[in-house]
């Protein structure tokens, strides 16, 4: 099935330590999303890629990296995890990022930070 | 003002009630809106985009009030595999981007 797969589902990495995040889709989309979500808040965007072109939100940490190397797949970096950036990270995608169309979830990968 | 507002929650209700929920958006440019269920540590999955003439899918009817800037969800006969988060999602009026709101807990008793 045609879907949006995150690995791992949790990763525990240790304060300071380098931590990659992947996504990949079999949707063919062209616009992906990277989203952290803490507890009991709503996701928060990060940044997405409409194609190559990378858009960073204003309040995105310059802690934050991402890289898509082909239409299937993106990473998250977190180049220097702090205790703060414990959270469930979102990949999502849309068809052409365009008003009316919805975003599609992968599960989520939960971090933790020790 | 926050973007998007959701009332705080938490719902507790028994089976076979009828619960709504509302939502609050700032951006009078928006123009996309969306119901989305999250189950406990799952991600968040659409449940019905919401139009401007309301719409219904089996038990959940969804309303839009452009000129008050308002959505609501209406849950009738709940079940108990309605329990889940509720997340009022708005097109924030440029493309690509989604505002969440912080959602709604919702719990259905036996």
């Amino acid at each position: 099935d045609a879907m949006v797969i995150q690995n791992p589902r949790y990763q525990v990495t240790q304060f300071g330590k380098p931590v990659t995040l992947s996504c990949s889709q079999t949707l063919n989309h062209n616009v992906m999303y990277w989203y952290q979500q803490k507890s009991s808040q709503a996701p928060k965007l990060l940044f997405h890629y409409y194609d190559k072109d990378f858009n960073n939100e204003a309040d995105t940490p310059d802690n934050f990296q991402s890289r898509r190397p082909n239409t299937s797949f993106c990473f998250l970096d977190i180049r220097s995890p702090g205790l703060g950036d414990a959270a469930m990270y979102l990949c999502a995608t849309s068809p052409r990022g365009t008003i009316q169309e919805t975003q599609y979830f992968g599960p989520g990968t939960r971090l933790l930070v020790l | 003002r926050k973007e998007v507002e959701q009332d705080p929650g938490p719902f507790n209700v028994p089976e076979g009630a009828t619960v709504a929920f509302n939502c609050t958006y700032s951006n009078s440019a928006s123009q996309s809106f969306f119901w989305y269920r999250q189950d406990c540590r799952k991600e968040p999955k659409l449940l019905m985009s919401v139009y401007s003439s309301g719409n219904e899918d089996g038990r959940f009817t969804a309303q839009l009030n452009r000129a008050s800037q308002y959505i609501s969800l209406l849950i009738r006969d709940s079940k108990l595999s309605d329990s889940a988060t509720y997340l009022c999602v708005v097109n924030s009026g440029s493309n690509y981007k989604l505002t969440f709101g912080k959602g709604t807990l919702l719990t259905v008793n036996p």
